[in-house]
């Protein structure tokens, strides 16, 4: 089975501080990726990441950024946190396009507050 | 314009009745993959099913099946003999061949059994 790892299932953080969420996948996956849902708005890309140290903006990557040191792990930056951030992060991984079935697999989701 | 198009918020359906939810995509791809996920209420997103744009058959994965009608762009889910454990967030999505990795989404659907 794939196992997608999240490091927090909930964070609180203050206003300006900087903050990691990790994410690890154990499936060698090529392809890994960041979203955000808030409410009513569905789930929105952050960023994605092809390949180790390669990135990708997605629909909504500012005031965040991205690092991917190794193929397992991928990590999202929030330089200096604000309340608009407050939301639900999840992280996905998957194979790549393979005839068309290109599932992502999700992790927990991080639910981080911003004060 | 949307990728993606759930157009029912709620939906309500009594323990062991079928339930369809609806979904639209857009797209000028000839070649992509829908996807439906399952969100409980703890927050993972849980793949339930893929049709490819060139599956000449509704795909089934035990009580789901997909209704999928290409003409219109439709990708319903149908949920058979909904059991309590199927209420949550339901998630359409899609991936194209060309452009990048990720899934757009829809705005998700949230379907409570009623015992």
């Amino acid at each position: 089975d794939v196992k997608v790892t999240q490091s927090s299932r909930y964070l609180v953080k203050r206003t300006g501080e900087k903050v990691f969420l990790e994410c690890v996948q154990d499936m060698d996956h090529e392809n890994m990726f960041w979203y955000r849902q808030d409410p009513g708005l569905g789930l929105r890309l952050i960023y994605f990441s092809y390949d180790v140290k390669m990135k990708e903006k997605g629909d909504i990557p500012e005031g965040y950024s991205v690092s991917r040191e190794k193929k397992e792990r991928f990590s999202l930056i929030l330089e200096s946190a604000s309340t608009n951030q407050t939301s639900m992060y999840l992280c996905a991984s998957s194979l790549g396009w393979r005839g068309g079935l290109d599932t992502q697999y999700f992790g927990p989701g991080t639910r981080l507050t911003v004060l | 314009a949307q990728k993606i198009t759930q157009t029912q918020p709620g939906m309500f359906v009594q323990e062991k009745e079928a339930v369809t939810l609806d979904c639209t995509y857009d797209t000028s791809d000839p070649s992509y993959g829908l996807f439906w996920y399952k969100q409980p209420s703890s927050g993972e997103m849980i793949f339930l099913i893929y049709q490819g744009s060139y599956d000449q058959q509704n795909a089934t994965e035990g009580r789901y099946s997909l209704n999928f009608q290409k003409a219109r762009k439709s990708a319903n889910l149908v949920i058979s003999a909904s059991q309590l454990g199927d209420s949550a967030m339901y998630f359409c999505a899609m991936r194209e061949k060309t452009g990048a990795n990720n899934l757009f989404f829809g705005t998700g659907t949230r379907l409570t059994v009623i015992p």
